[in-house]
């Protein structure tokens, strides 16, 4: 039972590039969101999707584009990187069938933006 | 404007005692209240949590309390044990709200021989 499985680990980009991050669940779950974490700030919600086919806005969306074509995948595209954007991204699920449903997280992607 | 910290970035406790993790929020319409902890290289994941409708909630060791009327959150655990060495976090959300979570900044609980 993977769980919450995150590609890459590890990317280091130069400013201007793009790339997608790719989360991948197998418990069957409803909702899915990516969150960063930086630094002293502890995790913050980029975006997240509540089904299939739809994805909302969290906290800090800017610079970043989602999509949820299938239940269990849930992309993350950055069009153009930033030094900014260097952080660690974690991904998480859930069931969505009650408000107390613990969030699962992947193991997280560590990106460098230079 | 951060509506939750956790105001000690690090603790050191030796093993055997009592371990007080606390969190301070400012959002009233959080009414679920959560703690996650985290090892190195891993993701968050899900220790203990407790509704507004609570003010304690035990699990074995870990015990949450919860004082709304100060707006404070606190995970005790006892007795403290080498692997319970991680960063933890606490967390909040609405109960409407598809359980998007608000997390405090962590703090590095060391746990000494």
């Amino acid at each position: 039972n993977a769980g919450v499985t995150q590609t890459p680990k590890f990317r280091v980009l130069k400013t201007g590039q793009s790339m997608t991050l790719l989360c991948a669940q197998d418990m069957n779950h409803e909702y899915m969101y990516w969150y960063r974490q930086d630094p002293g700030m502890g995790l913050r919600l980029i975006h997240y999707s509540v089904g299939e086919g739809t994805t909302a806005k969290g906290e800090v969306p800017d610079g970043y584009n989602v999509s949820r074509l299938k239940k269990q995948n849930f992309l993350l595209g950055l069009e153009s990187a930033a030094p900014s954007q260097t952080s660690v991204y974690f991904c998480a699920s859930s069931p969505g069938d009650r408000y107390n449903s613990p969030l699962h997280f992947g193991n997280g992607t560590r990106l460098t933006v230079t | 404007d951060q509506q939750v910290k956790q105001n000690s970035p690090s603790l050191s406790v030796q093993e055997g005692r009592i371990s007080i993790l606390n969190c301070d929020y400012t959002n009233s319409m959080f009414d679920y209240f959560l703690w996650y902890k985290k090892y190195p290289a891993e993701g968050p994941t899900f220790l203990i949590s407790i509704s507004s409708i609570k003010d304690k909630n035990e699990d074995g060791r870990f015990t949450v309390f919860l004082n709304k009327s100060a707006k404070h959150l606190s995970l005790h655990i006892v007795p403290s044990q080498p692997g319970d060495s991680a960063v933890y976090f606490c967390a909040f959300t609405s109960i409407q709200g598809a359980q998007k979570l608000v997390f405090g900044q962590g703090t590095r609980l060391t746990i000494n021989p």
